[in-house]
């Protein structure tokens, strides 16, 4: 069985502090990851998923395979990327996408 | 273009009475999802929709909920016999097709009752 695991469920930093969000998964084949983001009464929606390697607002996340971790990074948080963060795995095998619990992220200014 | 959409947006109902919730997906998107969102549990996944089957229902909580999809669109969930710990957000997303693709959310219905 598929899992996503975010560790923290909140997580507090400073303006101008770097930010990791921590997610593990657990699935035996090739995972498409993504990582969802809900900013205060806005709808869920997609920051990135791993197979663009993009940088959207200044976040990243690496797939590392050997330690089953897609972990969503930026250098200097800011105040407007408070929000609920979301890691989901899409194995080929489901059509159900499988989503960690969230962690709130609060930056204060 | 037009994203997902859900109406109501908020819904109040008494403990017993049935509700029905709607959720218009993007045009040509042949997944379609519910999902239920409470406060410190995540996304609660309840039911997929690719067309009009609905191939996983594993997800819904019990017998008083069901779901349908026409036309290859529009899908309502229903609630029967309300109870107060349904009270929730309930969020319908669609994709193009199937789980590997970009899932595209509502804004939810959230659901009081009392």
């Amino acid at each position: 069985a598929q899992r996503v695991t975010q560790p923290e469920k909140l997580l507090s930093v400073f303006k101008g502090a770097p930010v990791e969000l921590k997610c593990n998964y657990s699935y035996s084949g090739s995972p498409e990851l993504f990582w969802y983001v809900q900013y205060s009464r806005q709808r869920l929606q997609l920051l990135l998923r791993h197979i663009s390697r993009e940088s959207i607002k200044g976040f990243t996340a690496d797939l590392n395979k050997g330690e089953t971790s897609f972990h969503l990074k930026k250098p200097f948080a800011q105040e407007e990327d408070s929000a609920m963060y979301y890691c989901a795995l899409a194995s080929g095998g489901s059509y159900i996408p499988t989503f960690g619990r969230g962690t709130s992220l609060i930056v204060h200014p | 273009g037009a994203g997902v959409s859900q109406s109501p947006s908020n819904k109040v109902t008494e403990k017993g009475k049935d509700v029905e919730l709607r959720c218009d997906p993007i045009s040509g998107h042949t997944a379609l999802y519910w999902y239920r969102q409470s406060l410190g549990q995540g996304l609660e996944f309840l039911i997929y929709f690719q067309g009009n089957s609905a191939p996983d229902k594993s997800g819904l909580p019990s017998d008083r909920f069901s779901a349908e999809r026409t036309g290859g669109s529009v899908s309502t969930l229903t609630i029967q016999r309300t109870q107060q710990e349904d009270s929730a957000v309930y969020l319908c997303a669609s994709s193009r097709s199937g789980a590997a693709n970009t899932q595209y959310f509502g804004p939810g219905t959230r659901l009081t009752v009392l």
